[in-house]
């Protein structure tokens, strides 16, 4: 079974910090995202990843960095956490093969800045 | 860019059947996923289509009509653990996928 996990569950953070949250897979695959996710406004992409030391911007990359130096590792960076940075936050994975591939998705992380 | 629309919130009967509808414009179509996500957990994949038709995966099945840009997903012989949840992600130019804001169906007894 694909793994993916984050390293927090639940996060309280102040207006300012630094905030690094971190997603590890473990089943070898090339793409990894990170997604928001907000009540109303479904998933939102934020960054993706297509192999190591490659990034993109997704949809909505204010605000936000993403180191991708190991292929298992994917970490995404609030530089200066802002309080409608409050979100849940999921991690996905995905191997590069066929279009049918699915993504599988972290347990997500849930910040609160304050 | 890429428009994907679902309803917000479904209610139905334990032992009903219920259909979830999303609708799509986008630039280039690659494949349209469906998603469950239960509250607080992470969305776990449901079906795939990229064929017009309908796929059939046990109580859950998923059809599609590239031509209306429209798909559904129906959901057979509901049980309360149903009260979930339901994603619509569509593949368009590149793939990655876009997700439409859930549909959360409330299954009651």
């Amino acid at each position: 079974d694909v793994k993916v996990t984050q390293s927090s569950r639940y996060l309280v953070k102040r207006t300012g910090e630094k905030v690094f949250l971190e997603c590890v897979q473990d089943m070898d695959h090339e793409n990894m995202f990170w997604y928001r996710q907000d009540p109303g406004l479904g998933l939102r992409l934020i960054y993706f990843s297509y192999d190591v030391k490659m990034k993109e911007k997704g949809d909505i990359p204010e605000g936000y960095s993403v180191s991708r130096e190991k292929k298992e590792r994917f970490s995404l960076i609030l530089e200066s956490a802002s309080t409608n940075q409050t979100s849940m936050y999921l991690c996905a994975s995905r191997w590069n093969g066929t279009p049918q591939e699915t993504q599988y998705f972290g347990p997500g992380t849930r910040l609160l800045v304050l | 860019g890429q428009n994907i629309d679902q309803p917000t919130e479904m209610t139905a009967t334990e032992g009903a059947i219920v259909q979830i509808n999303c609708t799509y414009q986008t630039s280039g179509f690659n494949g349209l996923f469906w998603y469950q996500q239960h509250a607080g957990e992470a969305p776990t994949f449901l079906s795939y289509n990229v064929l017009d038709g309908l796929e059939e995966k046990g109580r859950f099945s998923s059809f599609l009509s590239r031509s209306k840009g429209y798909s559904y997903l129906l959901l057979k012989e509901l049980q309360m653990k149903d009260s979930a949840s339901y994603l619509c992600a569509v593949r368009g130019g590149s793939y990655i996928p876009t997700f439409g804001r859930g549909t959360s169906l409330i299954v009651h007894p």
